[in-house]
């Protein structure tokens, strides 16, 4: 066990609607970062926040977006959903968010998402 | 930016015997790297971290090299077992500003009994 939440763990949907994804990270992490894999693909990074301000944005559509709360857990928003964004959706977290760090990355169960 | 590449071939070996996997990287040259096991399904966990300065490193039967010369690390496992097979991600440091790391496409390994 990380130590990080994810809910739901399985979420179905219809192609057009919206669905918001949460993540609770491991006690003290500052940061969380949400990763995309697609069935048999790599992992794909979307977005990281560090103490509830955004701190790197990878491959993320506009049609998702996500944010940091005050209590630091994090959602991820998708959006006029498509057949492809189904997908297993992760969230990590890491103890602090400068440059420099090695902080080690911890990852939630995930969140599988289907699209009909 | 910088590049990973990690074996895309799965590797199939025998039990008991010694699995090695290789990232390579081009393009920068990193403080540090991460090895991390992701079995199907299920989230990355984080394995090792090896330092530019440390050549090698050790964690029970697993074993991490970095050659920095040759942009290069090595991820071994000795007397491997079925419970070993998953897939083997490496993760750098990103050249720009942060701490997001970037991760490779993982080498699937499998160990047959």
């Amino acid at each position: 066990d990380s130590g990080v939440t994810q809910t739901p763990k399985h979420l179905i949907t219809a192609t057009g609607q919206r669905v918001t994804l949460r993540c609770s990270p491991r006690s003290g992490d500052l940061s969380v970062y949400w990763y995309q894999q697609s069935l048999d693909q790599g992992l794909q990074f979307l977005i990281q926040y560090y103490n509830g301000e955004e701190r790197a944005k990878g491959n993320i559509l506009e049609r998702f977006s996500a944010q940091q709360f005050p209590d630091l857990h994090s959602e991820l928003n998708l959006s006029s959903l498509e057949l492809g964004d189904s997908a297993l959706y992760f969230c990590a977290s890491s103890v602090g968010g400068t440059s420099g760090s090695t902080d080690t990355q911890y990852f939630g169960p995930g969140t599988r998402l289907t699209v009909l | 930016s910088q590049k990973i590449e990690q074996n895309s071939e799965a590797l199939n070996i025998q039990e008991g015997k010694t699995a090695t996997l290789t990232c390579n990287y081009t393009n920068y040259s990193p403080a540090y790297l991460q090895w991390y096991r992701q079995d199907p399904g299920r989230g990355p966990v984080f394995l090792l971290l090896i330092r530019e300065n440390e050549k090698e490193k050790r964690k029970e039967r697993l074993k991490v090299t970095f050659d920095t010369t040759l942009k290069q690390s090595l991820f071994h496992i000795t007397a491997s077992q079925p419970a070993d097979s998953a897939t083997y991600l490496c993760a750098l440091p990103p050249m720009e500003y942060g701490n997001k790391l970037v991760f490779g496409a993982g080498t699937i390994l499998r160990v047959k009994s």
